[in-house]
């Protein structure tokens, strides 16, 4: 079964520092990515960044890099020099697109880690 | 360019009654998600649709939840004789239609039953 599993209900970090938020996955599809969602109090849900199954390289996008483990299955988030406004909701997500996986789409979620930065 | 866009915001309504909600997505954007979010809860998948192939409707909790997409463009969610637990908040979102293409969300719907 597809899974992932996010184990931090909450951190917290302080302003300027940098917080890893971790994310483990299951899958048995070799061919899958990882994604990395933030949701502010606001609501709106915020794309932050991407790790194929078969890059090579751990993704970064500006503050944000991904510590990709494959053996591990792991795909926690670094986010460095931490600032107040990435106090906020984080979600890891994966979706396989194997063969095996067909025409599905679909993204499993999972259920977030509450992120605060203190100053 | 423009985001996803949803309509409307905010939707209170009595229980029983039918609500529409309206996802507008990214031009170009050919997959199209709906998901529902809880309070201080994750996503919850609904319906997916790709193209011209036929959705993928297998999050739809009961048959009171339907969904259409015409023209490959804008998509509505209907909900019939809604009831209390179907307060949430109702994502819509976006993407390219390649598998690892990420998902573009627009700011939701809160639905709230009284």
């Amino acid at each position: 079964a597809q899974k992932i599993t996010q184990t931090q209900p909450g951190m917290f970090v302080q302003e300027k520092e940098a917080v890893t938020l971790d994310c483990t996955y299951d899958t048995s599809d070799q061919s899958y990515g990882l994604f990395w969602y933030k949701q502010p109090s606001s609501g709106e849900m915020i794309f932050l960044i991407y790790q194929g199954s078969y890059d090579e390289q751990n993704a970064t996008e500006g503050r944000y890099s991904l510590n990709f483990q494959k053996a591990r299955k792991s795909a926690n988030l670094v986010i460095s020099a931490s600032q107040l406004g990435d106090s906020a909701m984080y979600f890891c997500a994966m979706r396989v697109s194997g063969e095996a996986a067909g025409n599905n789409r679909k993204l499993i979620w999972g259920l977030g880690t509450s992120l605060a930065v203190n100053p | 360019g423009a985001g996803v866009s949803q309509s409307p915001s905010n939707k209170v309504t009595e229980k029983g009654k039918d609500v529409e909600l309206r996802c507008d997505p990214i031009s170009g954007h050919t997959a199209l998600y709906w998901y529902r979010q809880s309070l201080g809860q994750g996503l919850e998948f609904l319906i997916y649709f790709q193209g011209n192939s036929a959705p993928d409707k297998s999050g739809l909790p009961s048959d009171r939840f339907s969904a259409e997409r015409t023209g490959g463009s804008v998509s509505t969610l209907t909900i019939q004789r809604t009831q209390q637990e179907d307060s949430a908040v109702y994502l819509c979102a976006s993407s390219l239609g390649g598998p690892l293409q990420p998902q573009h969300f627009g700011d939701g719907t809160r639905l709230s039953i009284l």
